[in-house]
């Protein structure tokens, strides 16, 4: 079953606003990845990160493995209207326990 | 550059009705996987393949089957449709052998309605 705890479940921000959210897990991951979901369409990777402590940029967004490598962090700056959409975390645990889990989303809302 | 393409995108079935959902990948990636997006549920994941004619269950299997066609398709078929699989399926493909950490790369998703 689901493993990632992210939160918030949803946010409503004003354009210019800085956003963060997280992703728990009471398991080690080994990868650590942040997707968004624009209306109508599939996921989008953001950002991969494999190492624990990691930071990685991609313009205004910010992510970060934790270094107990049970949670994740992202962060998007200056947010603007097209930042609206879901952000999901997902995390893999290793070679011999397989599959991606994915966190529940956030849903975020940015008003001009 | 096309990714993954799922077809159709957008379907309503009547309860009992069967449907192949279609998708192909053309990065020449190995492992490919069918998911379902539920309101509040995330994604779950309903059966991938690691290769060319394997396949294997996820977490939500029941209701459904899959083929993996070649390398770059991977079908997934409703055998009789029930209203509790309304829902919006993506297809995903990733480099590499499943078990890795590789990312996901996902399709625009097929919207089923049953109704």
């Amino acid at each position: 079953g689901q493993q990632l705890n992210q939160s918030p479940q949803s946010m409503f921000i004003q354009e210019g606003e800085d956003v963060s959210m997280n992703c728990t897990s009471s398991s080690i991951f080994n990868t650590w990845l942040w997707y968004k979901q624009d209306p109508g369409e599939g996921p989008v990777l953001l950002i991969a990160l494999y190492k624990a402590g990691e930071l990685t940029s991609n313009g205004r967004l910010t992510a970060q493995f934790g270094i107990t490598r049970k949670d994740s962090f992202l962060n998007i700056s200056a947010s603007i209207p097209s930042d609206v959409g879901i952000y999901f975390c997902a995390g893999h645990r290793g070679s011999t326990l397989g599959r991606l889990y994915f966190g529940r989303g956030t849903q975020l809302t940015v008003w001009p | 550059n096309a990714g993954v393409t799922q077809t159709p995108k957008f379907q309503v079935l009547k309860t009992g009705q069967s449907m192949t959902l279609q998708c192909a990948q053309d990065m020449n990636h190995n492992s490919m996987y069918w998911y379902r997006q539920d309101p509040g549920m995330g994604l779950r994941l309903i059966y991938y393949s690691a290769s060319e004619g394997t396949t294997d269950k996820g977490e939500v299997p029941n209701g459904y089957n899959v083929s993996r066609l070649n390398k770059r398709e991977f079908s997934l078929r409703l055998e009789s449709a029930a209203p509790s699989q309304t829902s919006v399926y993506f297809c995903a493909s990733s480099e590499g052998s499943w078990y890795s950490n590789q990312p996901q790369h996902f399709g625009d998703g097929t919207r089923l309605s049953i109704l």
